[in-house]
Formats: structure tokens, sequence, C-alpha cells
């Protein structure tokens, strides 16, 4: 489960194994998400976006999946290196709102 | 080289101090917006514009102002009546096309109080 306080959810992965990054969005009328990479003292990179009339978008090495029965993304790192070690948080927009909320994040550490 | 610009990348306060961070793009995108980041949180919206001249308060603006006065430049102030301004500052474009669009970030400013 989630971490309180300053603590972020982490996981901890060994390098060349696959990564599973989750996501629980609030709203069922939100329609398009993205996921960003925040490597330490930087500021977020976009990776990949889905839109809700999709389940499932490639990009390289990385797959986003949208499950709107439950609410629920996920982010799917292929071969994960050490270069991958962020957080990673994903954003969503509701109803065509151009704002978006943004989740906490999740800590991936890829070891060595 | 395309992309946010945001200075400086570190900025001390003292009390009573107004201090200015400086957001500039050239990525010719005509929303831009100032996050908030504090440890194990989510980005929280200050302001945002969507156009030259017009911007709107976000989720959090007390204690911080802006200005428009450029497509490329949209400069945040952290006023003194912001009593816990320590924080990772961000600032993002965007098309604006009036819909959901992909947010480009600066390296952000860490802002810090003597």
């Amino acid at each position: 489960g989630e971490s309180v306080g300053l603590h972020l959810p982490t996981l901890s992965v060994q390098e060349g194994d696959n990564s599973i990054i989750n996501c629980a969005y609030s709203n069922s009328a939100s329609d398009y998400f993205i996921w960003y990479k925040q490597e330490s003292g930087k500021g977020p990179q976009f990776i990949i976006d889905i839109r809700s009339n999709m389940d499932k978008r490639q990009g390289q090495r990385v797959t986003v999946l949208l499950n709107k029965t439950v609410k629920h993304l996920s982010l799917q790192i292929a071969a994960t290196q050490p270069g991958d070690s962020a957080v990673y948080f994903c954003a969503e927009f509701r109803g065509g709102s151009y704002i978006p909320t943004f989740g906490r994040g999740t800590s991936l550490i890829v070891h060595p | 080289d395309g992309g946010i610009t945001q200075s400086p990348k570190y900025l001390f306060r003292k009390e009573g101090q107004n201090v200015t961070l400086s957001c500039e793009q050239n990525l010719n995108h005509d929303a831009m917006y100032w996050y908030r980041q504090d440890p194990g949180q989510g980005l929280r919206l200050i302001y945002y514009s969507q156009i030259v001249n017009d911007f709107q308060k976000g989720d959090i603006a007390e204690g911080y102002s802006v200005s428009r006065e450029k497509k490329e430049s949209f400069p945040l102030t952290v006023t003194s009546a912001q009593k816990n301004p320590t924080a990772f500052y961000l600032c993002a474009s965007s098309l604006g096309l009036g819909g959901p669009d992909i947010q480009y970030f600066g390296a952000g400013t860490r802002l810090s109080v003597l």
C-alpha cells in the first residue's frame, strides 16, 4: 500500500527485470492520461500518453495499460536499466479539461 | 535548442522579501503553468495562463502573483504573504489547444528560506 508523509511508494528491481508501476485514478470522467518520469532535482519528462478510447499503447521499452472498469493505469518498463531510476507519476485529465491532476508518484530503484 | 528555461536553479528568500522566479519558453506554446512540489506530494497548481495578458488562479494561489506580458515569459513572484515558501517550483507549457495536452516542464527552481 501507499506510504504517507514524505515517503513515496517504492519499487526496487534488478537491472534487466521488467517493471510495472501502477496508478489508481479518481474520476471516471477522465479521458486522457500521461506518464511522467522525474529524476532527482530535475523537472518531469513526458514518457507516454493514452486516451480513454484505448486500452494499451506502446512506446520504446514502455507500455501503458488502461483499465477503465477499475480506474487503473499502469506503466510497464521492459528490461529496466539503472538510468530508469526515478520517480514516475501519472496525470489524469478530467472530461476535456486541460488542467491535469497529478498523482504522488512511485520511486523506481534499479539495482545493477 | 527548444525548451523551457527556469532560473535561477536555487534561490534563497529572507523573511519579508518578495522573490521572482523566471520561466521562459521558445516552444511557441500559448499555455503556461506554475506548480509547487513538496516532498512526497503530487504537483499542485499555483497559476496558469492560456494566452498573453490573461491568467487564472490555481489551487494554491495565495501568496503568489504572476504576469504574462509576453508569450514566451511567465514569471512567478513569491510574496512575503506566502508563509511557507520552501519548495521546488516547476514551470510548464503546452500548446494550449483548449483541451487536454502534454505539458512540458522546465528543470525547476528550488526555493529556500534563510
